[in-house]
């Protein structure tokens, strides 16, 4: 069964820290990624999306991600976290032409201090 | 400006009442979507469908079912609700076909005392 792994549950960072938060999906055949924030009291929206292409992908508010194939990984990153970073962030996949069921990480609490 | 609006934002219910949750949304989306979130496990999803009048379970439909009369509207049901229900219901929709971008409501906080 498709499964996604975020191992960090809880992470502390001073603000102009760099993050990098990791993702591992288990899924036989091609996939297709992506991740959420959820803004403290507000709703999930998305961060950056791969399908296909260029491995690495940029997404909103300076956040990046990029996808290793060989080691089943979708990590974000950062270089520089500010404190409206603080928020939960979710790593979801799907299989590329499948139904629209997305599997979802159980998720990183993100706290960024002054 | 792609919109799901939830009915309730909080909802506090007795065990065994029977509950909705209406979830709308104004991009003419195919797919619609309900979860439930809880602390460290996450999004599950609990029922999803493609299209008007269909629906399939997802990964943990007990004790809930879902209606689907019209394209924009989604509603889930508790049909005796219990203390274990007690969680955040999120509802998305998508576009049909894939890849997909699903677009997430506010949410619905539902206390079942």
């Amino acid at each position: 069964a498709q499964s996604v792994s975020q191992h960090n549950h809880h992470v502390i960072l001073s603000e102009a820290a760099s993050l990098e938060l990791g993702c591992n999906y288990s899924y036989g055949g091609t996939v297709n990624l992506f991740w959420y924030v959820q803004y403290p009291g507000q709703h999930l929206q998305l961060l950056l999306k791969y399908f296909s292409g260029d491995p690495l992908v940029k997404g909103i508010k300076g956040f990046e991600a990029e996808f290793i194939k060989s080691k089943f990984s979708f990590n974000l990153r950062k270089p520089s976290v500010q404190w409206s970073d603080t928020a939960e962030y979710f790593c979801a996949a799907v299989g590329a032409g499948t139904a629209s069921k997305l599997t979802f990480g159980t998720g990183t609490r993100l706290q960024v201090t002054l | 400006d792609v919109k799901v609006t939830q009915s309730s934002r909080y909802l506090v219910k007795r065990t065994g009442e029977k509950v909705f949750l209406e979830c709308v949304q104004d991009m003419d989306h195919e797919n619609m979507f309900w979860y439930r979130q809880d602390p460290g496990l996450g999004l599950r999803l609990i029922y999803f469908s493609y299209d008007v009048k269909m629906k399939e379970k997802g990964d943990i439909p007990e004790g809930y079912s879902v209606s689907r009369e019209k394209k924009e509207r989604f509603s889930l049901i508790l049909e005796s609700a219990s203390t274990n229900q007690t969680s955040m219901y999120l509802c998305a929709s998508s576009l049909g076909g894939t890849p997909n971008e699903q677009y997430f409501g506010p949410g619905t906080r539902l206390t079942v005392t």
